[in-house]
C-alpha cells in the first residue's frame, strides 16, 4: 500500500531564516506530487505540484519554491522566511485510478 | 476558474443522528470529479468520497452518501448515524480533467466545521 511522509511534523523559525521541508511517498511510482498550505481556519491553497523529476510547477507567486529531485521526494523551500508563510503545509500524492490525492500528516510552521 | 462554496461554516448534530453539508461548485467543465475530505483534529485530511460527474448513481461509502445534481452544480455529502469521530472539518473538493493532460488540481471549498455532540 502506498504511504507519504511529511518532516518534520512542527517547525519554528525566525523571519529571514531558510526552510526546508520534505515530502516522500512509498509504494507507487511517477506519482503527481502536490504542496498545499492551510492558513488557520481557511482551506487549502494549491502551491506547487509536479508531473515528474524536475517538473514544477507554481501555482501562487511566492518567496517559496518545490524541487523534485527523485521520483517519489518533493522538497518545499525558502531562502528567507516571511511572517506571512506561517501555516500548516501538506504534501499530497495522485495519479491513482480515480485521481484522487491521498495527504500527508502534514508539517506546522510558525514564523516568530 | 472553478470556485467551490461551502455555505455552512459550521454544523452540530447529536450523535447517531443524520446530517447533511451542502457544497455548490461553478464550472463550465463537463468532466471532472468531485470530492468530499474530512480533517479531524489531528489535521490529516482524509479521503470520504469521490463522485464522477459522469455517473448519474450517487456516490456511498458505509455512512456516507452525497445527492449529486450535476445541473445545478450542487455536491451535498449526507452523514448518517453520525458518531462522535465524525467531528472535524469537512472540505468539498472540485478537479477537472484536462483530456489529454496528466496533472489533476484539487480546487477545494473553505470547509464546514462539523461537531458531533454527545
Amino acid at each position: 500500500s502506498q504511504t507519504i511522509h511529511q518532516w518534520p511534523a512542527t517547525l519554528v523559525q525566525p523571519v529571514g531564516s531558510p526552510l526546508s521541508l520534505e515530502c516522500t511517498v512509498e509504494g507507487t511510482s511517477n506519482p503527481n506530487l502536490y504542496w498545499y498550505r492551510q492558513a488557520a481556519g481557511r482551506g487549502l491553497q494549491l502551491l506547487f505540484y509536479s508531473v515528474g523529476i524536475g517538473q514544477i510547477s507554481s501555482e501562487v507567486p511566492q518567496n517559496l519554491s518545490a524541487s523534485r529531485p527523485q521520483d517519489r521526494q518533493f522538497i518545499l523551500s525558502s531562502k528567507k522566511l516571511l511572517l506571512s508563510d506561517s501555516g500548516f503545509y501538506l504534501c499530497a500524492w495522485g495519479g491513482g485510478i480515480g485521481y484522487e490525492q491521498y495527504f500527508g500528516p502534514g508539517t506546522r510552521l510558525t514564523v516568530t | 476558474a472553478q470556485t467551490v462554496t461551502q455555505s455552512q461554516p459550521e454544523m452540530s448534530v447529536q450523535e447517531a443522528e443524520t446530517v447533511t453539508l451542502s457544497c455548490t461548485y461553478d464550472t463550465s467543465e463537463s468532466n471532472y470529479y468531485l470530492f468530499w475530505y474530512k480533517q479531524p483534529p489531528s489535521r490529516q485530511m482524509i479521503l470520504v468520497i469521490r463522485q464522477e460527474a459522469y455517473k448519474q448513481q450517487n456516490a456511498t461509502e458505509n455512512r456516507f452518501s452525497v445527492n449529486f445534481q450535476k445541473a445545478a452544480k450542487s455536491f451535498s455529502l449526507k452523514i448518517s448515524d453520525s458518531q462522535l469521530g465524525d467531528t472535524a472539518m469537512y472540505f468539498c473538493a472540485f478537479m477537472k480533467l484536462k483530456s489529454g493532460g496528466s496533472n489533476y488540481k484539487l480546487t477545494f471549498g473553505k470547509g464546514t466545521l462539523l461537531t458531533v455532540n454527545p
